[in-house]
């Protein structure tokens, strides 16, 4: 059974730095590309970017090209999405998904809230 | 890129079939055939329902539907249960390599 475990809620201030993980089970995890998506609170899901693990190859969204970043390493089967310096309203679960134009599984989520 | 535009709520009363929209333009739903549709129940992650327009995933209930007229998508549930209520979310794939979701539709079990 395919899986996506995603690292544990954080709690930040302003301005410091984030990477969260995203390991795949289950499957080839180079086979396929790995999605991240962001959910304001009490709102939809915005789509930020995609990764192909096998070499890299990274799409963003023009709305978070420039604000955040997308990594992987297939020997160890992770994703993991990073900001440099986070705002209050980088406040969001972001989900990990896999695939790249159709997606199919999802991790749980992680909570990301920034506060001062 | 701009979110594609789904209805705020839809509401059904039990044993009724309703539908939920999806549009966008010849830039996403329109140009390509490759809509999604996700459920989310509250403090869940999205569950895949429908794909490539009208595809349903290994166990989705048949009752789920999709289907695509020019730049505008459906999803169809009939027979409506309890348990469907949730959010919906349809997804399309861009003419810039990217993929765009649709703002959500609260459907709610009268």
């Amino acid at each position: 059974e395919v899986q996506l475990v995603q690292s544990g809620a954080e709690v930040k201030k302003p301005g410091e730095s984030l990477r969260i993980s995203c390991k795949g089970f289950g499957d080839s995890f180079s086979s396929y590309w790995i999605t991240w998506v962001r959910q304001l609170p009490g709102r939809g899901l915005e789509w930020m970017g995609r990764i192909d693990p096998s070499d890299s190859y990274t799409n963003y969204s023009p709305s978070f090209q420039g604000h955040v970043t997308i990594s992987a390493d297939k020997s160890i089967n992770t994703a993991y999405l990073q900001w440099s310096s986070l705002k209050a309203s980088d406040t969001a679960i972001y989900y990990c998904a896999r695939g790249g134009v159709t997606i199919d599984y999802w991790g749980q989520g992680t909570l990301v809230t920034v506060s001062s | 890129q701009s979110a594609l535009t789904q209805p705020a709520s839809v509401s059904g009363s039990p044993g009724q079939s309703i539908t939920i929209s999806c549009t966008g333009t010849s830039s996403d739903v329109g140009g390509y055939n490759y809509v999604s549709w996700f459920q989310q129940h509250p403090g869940k992650a999205p569950k895949l329902m429908i794909y490539d327009v009208s595809n349903r995933p290994s166990g989705v209930s048949n009752r789920f539907s999709g289907s695509k007229s020019g730049n505008t998508a459906s999803l169809t549930i009939s027979g409506l249960q309890a348990e469907d209520e949730a959010d919906y979310f349809c997804t399309s794939y861009t003419n810039s390599s990217t993929v765009v979701f649709g703002g959500g539709t609260k459907l709610t079990a009268l």
